[in-house]
């Protein structure tokens, strides 16, 4: 049931674009993006209710594709503030509300 | 605005020992959630609460016990610890309605040896 994310890491150089996908299995009702940094809690970023949606602000942007159970984080013109690992988290249609979370993605910006 | 406070940040028990988790929110959220990290595991679901009264199991709830003391408070229980249990605990909570995000604690980090 665990989503699956990809890529593991990425490494990027201040001012290039990252996207980061999140697939999975079963059928979803709505997809999570948090970020973590070292040693921190994980913090909310944004929610994707709907198929075919796309939500985000500034830079940070996502997609959510209903029909093939996938959602997509989009960084652009990544800043050395962006560095830490993304989760997605999934909640399965005709379950209870709760969210499972893929293994995450390292992303590390370089000056 | 302290959101979701968990205490202890540090724990270090013997093996066989027990210890309870204390989580409180002060956002009036409905459900709250136990999770613990392990390296290259993400985030993987102990025990959850929807609502004040009621909890429910997630994916890996064995040796584990919740309370829902109220709506505030969501305690998480190890009666006889394991090295398996070391690891980073985090309570989050949410509103429970459509929309919302999870805010999380600072985690505490238990090690059992």
């Amino acid at each position: 049931q665990q989503p699956v994310q990809s890529p593991q890491a990425v490494i990027l150089r201040e001012g290039e674009d990252a996207v980061i996908n999140c697939s999975s299995s079963k059928a979803l009702y709505s997809v999570h993006w948090y970020r973590q940094k070292h040693g921190e809690a994980p913090v909310f970023l944004m929610i994707l209710l709907k198929g075919g949606e796309q939500k985000g602000h500034e830079k940070i942007s996502a997609s959510f594709n209903e029909k093939k159970q996938q959602s997509s984080l989009y960084l652009t013109a990544s800043q050395l503030s962006y560095s830490g690992t993304y989760f997605c988290g999934t909640e399965i249609k005709g379950s209870a509300r709760q969210l499972t979370f893929g293994s995450g993605t390292q992303l590390t910006v370089l000056p | 605005n302290a959101g979701v406070t968990q205490t202890p940040k540090f724990q270090v028990l013997k093996t066989g020992q027990s210890m309870t988790l204390q989580c409180a929110q002060d956002m009036n959220h409905n459900s709250m959630y136990w999770y613990r990290q392990d390296p290259g595991m993400g985030l993987r679901l102990i025990y959850y609460s929807a609502s004040e009264g009621t909890t429910d199991k997630g994916e890996v709830p064995n040796g584990y016990n919740v309370s829902r003391l109220n709506k505030r408070e969501f305690s998480l229980r190890l009666e006889s610890a394991a090295p398996s249990q070391t690891s980073v605990y985090f309570c989050a909570s949410s509103e429970g309605k459509v929309g919302g995000g999870y805010t999380f604690g600072s985690g505490t980090r238990l090690t059992v040896v």
